[in-house]
């Protein structure tokens, strides 16, 4: 039973270039969240996705934005990337309300 | 979400029981008491989770004060590769997908 996956594990961008991370989810689970992780802080919630639509919102810009496809599986989206955005990016699943979250292993981004 | 207090960092000697502490003080009824833990440059990892009463798992045992204001998330043969970061979180299971992660206790294992 394959984990949550991510790729790619690890990319560098260039200020200003637009980024995109994936993520399939545990097997069974139908509920998507990304998180953001800079060094030395704990993850902090980007965004939900549910029904191929998001749900719930943390405290982040427009530029970021998401998807989730019919299979469950979803993409992250960063435009008009800043240095700030430097950071690891966590994927996370469940399946239905209020069950565990699962991540996993993240895709770090390094914007120079 | 209520906020959690947890150590900055504490040591404990292999083959020992580990007692990470937990301060929730402001939790409410409905809110559940989970336990993550981020080894160096991966991903969170669920260890355990609760309401009111005490949980163990094959990796962890959780035991929850009366007055749900603390916890305690209890290693019982700490070893190496136990040292990582460990995140305490309260959470409202339903309608709220949101984890507020703080800063966790480091927890090194001494060998």
């Amino acid at each position: 039973d394959a984990g949550v996956t991510q790729s790619p594990t690890h990319l560098i961008k260039t200020r200003g270039q637009q980024v995109t991370l994936r993520c399939s989810p545990k097997s069974g689970h139908d509920t998507v969240s990304w998180y953001q992780q800079a060094l030395g802080q704990g993850p902090q919630f980007i965004f939900q996705y549910y029904e191929e639509e998001e749900r719930q919102r943390g405290n982040f810009p427009d530029r970021f934005s998401g998807h989730q496809f019919p299979n469950y599986s979803s993409e992250l989206n960063v435009n008009a990337l800043l240095l700030g955005d430097s950071a690891l990016y966590l994927c996370a699943s469940r399946v239905g309300v209020g069950n565990t979250i699962y991540f996993g292993e993240g895709s770090w981004l390094t914007v120079v | 979400d209520a906020k959690t207090t947890q150590p900055t960092s504490m040591d404990c000697a292999e083959g020992r029981a580990a007692n990470l502490p937990c301060n929730h003080s402001t939790i409410s009824g409905n809110e559940y008491v989970y336990w993550y833990r981020q080894i160096h440059s991966q991903g969170p990892q669920y260890i355990i989770h609760g309401l009111k009463n005490n949980e163990t798992n094959e990796m962890a045992s959780l035991i929850i004060t009366e007055d749900r204001k603390s916890s305690t998330l209890i290693l019982p043969h700490a070893t190496l590769r136990d040292t990582a970061v460990y995140y305490c979180i309260v959470r409202v299971d339903f309608g709220n997908e949101k984890l507020t992660f703080g800063t966790g206790t480091r927890l090194t294992i001494i060998p």
